[in-house]
């Protein structure tokens, strides 16, 4: 079975600081997504990245978050200037291709962040 | 817009008990997929089952069955004999052709022993 990987798997982390959940997407995939669940709550979707650039992304996405895949093989999610409310598990997604008909999306276990 | 919504918050049943979660869609695509996850309080998200727009065959897989009806927005999810080890969070999602999943709130699922 196929594995997305993400790391770190918890941290804790000060208000106002900078922060990078990074994700190793199954190696043949193209698409890459990141996906927010705050405590207690539902699974919320933040941004698909396609071919080097954000393909589509949620009003939760705002210009405090960015992704990127700085080597062909992560895919990270920065946090600029993290708040309280950036408390939550993050989800990576990572999918063959575009469409869901006959393609399969695999979830990473998730990163819990938690801001102080 | 698209939605799904999971009326049911908390469930519990004792253990060996059938249980059914419900789940209601809102789409205005005719291509859609639905989806079934299961959340156990490690945090993970375990896929469970997808289903296309076009099949509304039931399905069965050991003690868990999805009943899927167009005709009312439906996609609920039944576990039968129930088991301690089925407590968790479970979602239903629903997705189009843009791929990304919209996930319902959820419902808590308490098996007691």
């Amino acid at each position: 079975e196929p594995e997305v990987t993400q790391t770190p798997s918890h941290q804790v982390t000060q208000m106002g600081q900078e922060v990078i959940l990074r994700c190793v997407p199954i190696s043949n995939h193209l698409y890459f997504d990141w996906y927010r669940q705050i405590l207690g709550q539902k699974v919320e979707f933040l941004v698909s990245f396609y071919n080097n650039e954000i393909s589509e992304k949620s009003e939760i996405f705002d210009d405090q978050f960015s992704v990127e895949r700085p080597d062909g093989s992560n895919f990270t999610l920065k946090i600029r200037s993290t708040k309280l409310e950036d408390s939550a598990m993050y989800f990576c997604a990572s999918r063959l291709a575009r469409g869901l008909f006959g393609n399969t999306i695999y979830f990473g276990e998730g990163s819990w962040l938690t801001v102080v | 817009a698209q939605k799904v919504t999971q009326a049911q918050t908390e469930i519990s049943v004792v253990e060996k008990e059938d249980v059914t979660l419900d789940c209601v869609y809102e789409t205005r695509d005719t291509t859609y997929y639905l989806f079934w996850y299961k959340q156990p309080p490690s945090g993970e998200l375990v896929f469970l089952i997808r289903r296309n727009s076009f099949d509304e065959q039931n399905e069965i897989s050991g003690r868990y069955s999805w009943n899927f009806q167009k005709s009312t927005s439906s996609f609920n999810f039944t576990i039968t004999a129930s088991q301690v080890v089925d407590s968790a969070v479970y979602f239903c999602a629903l997705s189009n052709r843009d791929d990304k999943i919209i996930f319902g709130k959820g419902t808590r699922l308490h098996i007691l022993p």
